[in-house]
């Protein structure tokens, strides 16, 4: 079974332009989150998706991050536009239910690098 | 103050030996506790769950102090292939999110 896949692996934008990270999930998880880890700091929570509706939304840290979940399959992340502090690992995880019976498997991330 | 504090470490170790990680947190209505490996450049993978009773697996036991908000995880006999970074992660009743440590790196020597 194919796991958590995320594309791209790496992307490197300057200041001010837009980039869209892609999460596919395990097939079957209806439940879809997003974290990132910036230098130096823990990973951190930025939202989970229960089918295509956002569930909880607490850990965005500002309007220029837009998620979607259009049909409830793959998801996306757009930063727009970055900023030098966005620079990060941004990792998606799926799961086939919430609560903590079921695993969060995580995804390889995406490495967002801003200059 | 961090939700979730851990020893960044590095803890360098020979193989054989026994390491202990320790873990505090600071929201009392966490519910859930896990472990999880994270090896260099890679994504985070759950080791095991932690529960009030202790519980082991194999070589690692995790052990959970809810009156101290404090998780532990013993690893014994350590192999080189332990060698990683170590995350203590917390979720919240209600919410699913997971609250993740800064994690505590274990380099094992030969």
């Amino acid at each position: 079974e194919a796991g958590v896949t995320q594309f791209p692996s790496h992307s490197v934008i300057e200041k001010g332009q837009t980039v869209t990270l892609r999460c596919d999930p395990i097939s079957g998880h209806d439940n879809l989150y997003w974290y990132r880890r910036v230098m130096g700091k823990e990973i951190k929570f930025l939202l989970h998706f229960v089918k295509e509706s956002k569930q909880d939304e607490s850990g965005m840290p500002n309007n220029r991050f837009l998620a979607e979940r259009t049909g409830g399959t793959y998801s996306t992340l757009k930063v727009q536009p970055a900023e030098l502090e966005d620079s990060g690992v941004y990792f998606c995880a799926s799961s086939q239910d919430f609560g903590s019976a079921y695993e969060q498997y995580f995804g390889p991330g995406t490495r967002l690098t801003v200059t | 103050r961090k939700e979730v504090e851990q020893d960044p470490g590095p803890f360098n170790v020979p193989e054989g030996a026994t390491v202990a990680f320790n873990c505090t947190y600071s929201n009392s209505a966490s519910q859930s506790f896990f472990w999880y490996r994270q090896d260099c450049r890679k994504e985070p993978k759950l080791l095991m769950s932690v529960y009030s009773s202790g519980n082991e697996d194999g070589r690692f036991t995790a052990q959970l102090n809810r009156a101290s908000q404090y998780i532990s995880l013993l690893i014994r006999d350590s192999k080189l292939s332990d060698s990683a970074t170590y995350l203590c992660v917390c979720r919240s009743g209600g919410y699913n999110k997971l609250i993740f440590g800064a994690g505590t790196r274990l380099a094992v020597h030969p």
